[in-house]
C-alpha cells in the first residue's frame, strides 16, 4: 500500500510563531499530488496548500508554505505567525492512481 | 456557488437498523467520493464515481455496504445492517474527471450504539 506518514499526533506553538508539521510518504508514480488539508471541529476539509509533484518550486499561500523534499518523499507544512484560528487537526494527502490518501493528522494547538 | 452538501449531519442508530447518507456534489462535478473516517484517523476511501459508474469499489464492504448515483449528480450510501464499528464521520467529496482538487462536504457522522 502506497501509504502517508504523519510522525507528530499533536504539536503546539505560541501564538505568532513558527511552527513545521512533518510528512512523508510512499509512492511509485512519478507524477502526483501533495496537500495540506486543515479540518477543523466542523469536520470540513479545507485545502491548505499545494504542491506538484514535477515542480521544484515549493508551494507557498500567504503565512503557509512547504518544504518539498521528493528525493526524500518528504513534505512539510509550515505556519508562520501562527493565529488562533490555526488551531485544528492538519491532514497531509498524497493524490495518486485517481484517488487521495492521507495520512493520520497533526492535532495542532495555538497558545495565547 | 454552493459546496458539497452533505446529509443529515448527524445520524445516532442502533446496531443492525439500516442508515442512508446523501451527497450533492458541486455543480458539474463529474467524480464523486465516499470517504469514511474513523476517531482519530484520517479518512479513507470506500467508492470513487465517474459520473454514474463506480469505478473504484475495492475499499467497500460489500455485505453491508451499497451506494448509488442514479443520473450522475447526487449519491447515496447505504448501510444495512449497521454494527458498533461502523460509528465514524462519512465524508463526501467532488472533483472534475481526472482533477486533482477534491472538495469536501461537512460530513455525517454516524454512531451506532
Amino acid at each position: 500500500a502506497q501509504t502517508v506518514t504523519q510522525s507528530q499526533p499533536e504539536m503546539s506553538v505560541q501564538e505568532a510563531e513558527t511552527v513545521t508539521l512533518s510528512c512523508t510518504y510512499d509512492t511509485s508514480e512519478s507524477d502526483y499530488y501533495l496537500f495540506w488539508y486543515k479540518q477543523p471541529p466542523s469536520r470540513q476539509m479545507i485545502l491548505v496548500i499545494r504542491q506538484e509533484a514535477y515542480k521544484q518550486q515549493n508551494a507557498t499561500e500567504n503565512r503557509f508554505s512547504v518544504n518539498f523534499q521528493k528525493a526524500a518523499k518528504s513534505f512539510s507544512l509550515k505556519i508562520s505567525d501562527s493565529q488562533l484560528g490555526d488551531a485544528a487537526m492538519y491532514f497531509c494527502a498524497r493524490f495518486g492512481n485517481e484517488k487521495l490518501t492521507f495520512g493520520t493528522g497533526t492535532r495542532l494547538t495555538i497558545i495565547p | 456557488e454552493a459546496g458539497v452538501v452533505q446529509s443529515p449531519r448527524y445520524k445516532i442508530i442502533e446496531k443492525k437498523q439500516p442508515v442512508a447518507f446523501w451527497c450533492n456534489p458541486i455543480s458539474g462535478h463529474n467524480t464523486l467520493y465516499w470517504y469514511r473516517q474513523n476517531l482519530g484517523q484520517g479518512p479513507e476511501l470506500l467508492i470513487r464515481y465517474e459520473n454514474e459508474e463506480a469505478v473504484d469499489d475495492s475499499q467497500l464492504p460489500k455485505d453491508r455496504f451499497s451506494a448509488e448515483r442514479l443520473k450522475g449528480v447526487d449519491s447515496t450510501l447505504k448501510i444495512q445492517p449497521a454494527e458498533l464499528g461502523d460509528s465514524a464521520v462519512y465524508l463526501c467529496a467532488s472533483s472534475s474527471i481526472g482533477g486533482e482538487k477534491l472538495f469536501f462536504g461537512s460530513g455525517t457522522q454516524l454512531s451506532v450504539l
